[in-house]
């Protein structure tokens, strides 16, 4: 599985854009980028995942470099909520693995009134 | 709007003692899984199964076992329970196994062995 390296922690004002940075550099061409966060111990919350273009959705955008060997996480507005531990992962797309995950260590978001 | 449940919440068992952790899922998924995470830590594979009848052993499967009767159900299964299976316990479910179909999570089986 490609290997995701993500700051330990982060602090973000609250109403302020969040910007979660993941490195992947040894992706696939064919795998995804999934982002989940897990808040107090409660079970993982999907937020979004993309493969090439950039995505947005109800909750988050992620952004893809071109290359594809790092992507952002963005919440646009975060409130006290959206603090959580923050997961990048590399999925792949199929086959013997059945796309399971592998969960590293994420990022400690904090966001601050 | 269930999604995926887990029962129970909590348990303390005694080493040796065994229990079956139980998962349902209302979204007529295909794919299960069951993950552990310890403190601290990413979560693991345990067992998963792409739809009834089939399960197969992720990474940690031992000390654990599995089955799938039904779509919606997949219990786990601890026979003699040891103080290394002290965890927290998330079942997951997708509609499909490629990687385009996000897994979504219940909200744990915290267990405590003794």
């Amino acid at each position: 599985d490609a290997k995701t390296t993500q700051p330990p922690s982060m602090d973000c004002a609250e109403g302020r854009a969040a910007n979660l940075p993941c490195n992947h550099s040894t992706i696939s061409g064919n795998e995804y980028v999934y982002w989940y966060r897990q808040i107090h111990s409660q079970g993982p919350q999907y937020i979004i995942h993309g493969l090439k273009n950039n995505e947005t959705n109800e909750m988050a955008s992620l952004i893809i470099t071109e290359d594809r060997k790092s992507s952002t996480l963005i919440l646009p507005h975060a409130t006290l909520r959206d603090t959580a531990v923050y997961y990048c992962i590399v999925r792949k797309p199929g086959g013997t693995s059945y796309g399971k995950l592998t969960f590293g260590q994420g990022t400690i978001l904090t966001v601050h009134p | 709007n269930a999604g995926v449940t887990q029962t129970p919440k909590f348990r303390i068992l005694k080493i040796g003692q065994s229990m079956t952790l139980q998962c349902a899922q209302d979204m007529n998924h295909n794919y299960m899984y069951w993950y552990r995470q310890d403190p601290g830590m990413g979560l693991k594979l345990i067992y998963y199964s792409v739809g009834a009848g089939i399960t197969d052993k992720g990474e940690v499967p031992n000390g654990y076992n599995v089955s799938r009767s039904t779509t919606e159900d997949f219990p786990l299964r601890l026979e003699l329970a040891a103080p290394s299976q002290t965890s927290v316990y998330f079942c997951a479910s997708s509609y499909k196994g490629t990687g385009n179909s996000p897994l979504h999570f219940g909200n744990g089986t915290r267990l405590t062995v003794t």
